[in-house]
């Protein structure tokens, strides 16, 4: 079974259609990461949580928001899509910092969302 | 702050070729190195992480990076080229103390000839 899963894998949708991108993961991971990926721009990160009470934006959050509803789970909102949002988002997660070990960071699949 | 540049969109080899995918960086402060792996529909995989333990870094599927300061690289090579090695890979930074946040580059993809 997959530790780190995304749901929807693909979604078609509107302009000015409310989605949400929900992600779950049973590694017990701390914190969690909602990226998107564009050609040519890599990933960037939108928003981030370190727990369930600590969210923080990352360098491309506006249009978006995020609800971290348990140490788990944690969701993307578009709150009024727009076609520019089309994109492959990444769901993330990490242990948390232990003295001078870089934990890396482990991703799920993947959700395209295409907005018409 | 950190930043990351991946020198060449794609890089194309033929099979059983070396494959050497560059990556430079900016730190601040002394650096945590990723290469990540993208195979078609699929999420990121961890190749291999630098953590200043060693220079020469080993990953899986035969391939290893060298964390060299005074050029600010982190290059990952691979002495012979495979078919199940085309992908897009992608070189990511964070800063020691910087919390989990990684800096990526933009991507190579990595396109193998028979």
């Amino acid at each position: 079974d997959a530790d780190v899963t995304q749901t929807p894998r693909n979604r078609i949708t509107k302009t000015g259609k409310r989605i949400m991108l929900e992600c779950s993961q049973t590694k017990g991971h701390d914190r969690m990461y909602w990226y998107r990926q564009d050609p040519g721009l890599g990933l960037r990160l939108i928003y981030y949580s370190f727990d369930v009470k600590d969210i923080n934006k990352g360098e491309i959050s506006d249009g978006y928001s995020v609800s971290r509803q348990a140490q788990a789970k944690f969701s993307l909102s578009l709150e009024s899509a727009i076609p520019n949002q089309t994109a492959l988002y990444f769901c993330a997660t990490s242990d948390a910092d232990r003295a001078v070990n870089g934990n890396e960071q482990f991703f799920g699949p993947g959700t395209r969302l295409t907005v018409l | 702050a950190q930043s990351v540049t991946q020198l060449g969109s794609h890089v194309s080899v033929s099979e059983g070729a070396l494959v050497l995918l560059r990556c430079n960086y900016s730190s601040s402060v002394p650096p945590y190195l990723f290469w990540y792996v993208q195979y078609p529909n699929q999420g990121l995989q961890l190749l291999l992480k630098y953590t200043s333990a060693a220079t020469l870094v080993k990953g899986i599927n035969g391939f290893e990076a060298e964390f060299k300061k005074s050029e600010t690289s982190f290059h990952l090579t691979k002495p012979s080229a495979h078919m199940s090695d085309a992908a897009e890979y992608f070189c990511a930074v964070r800063g020691y103390n910087q919390g989990g946040k990684l800096i990526f580059g933009q991507g190579t993809e990595l396109s193998v000839k028979p």
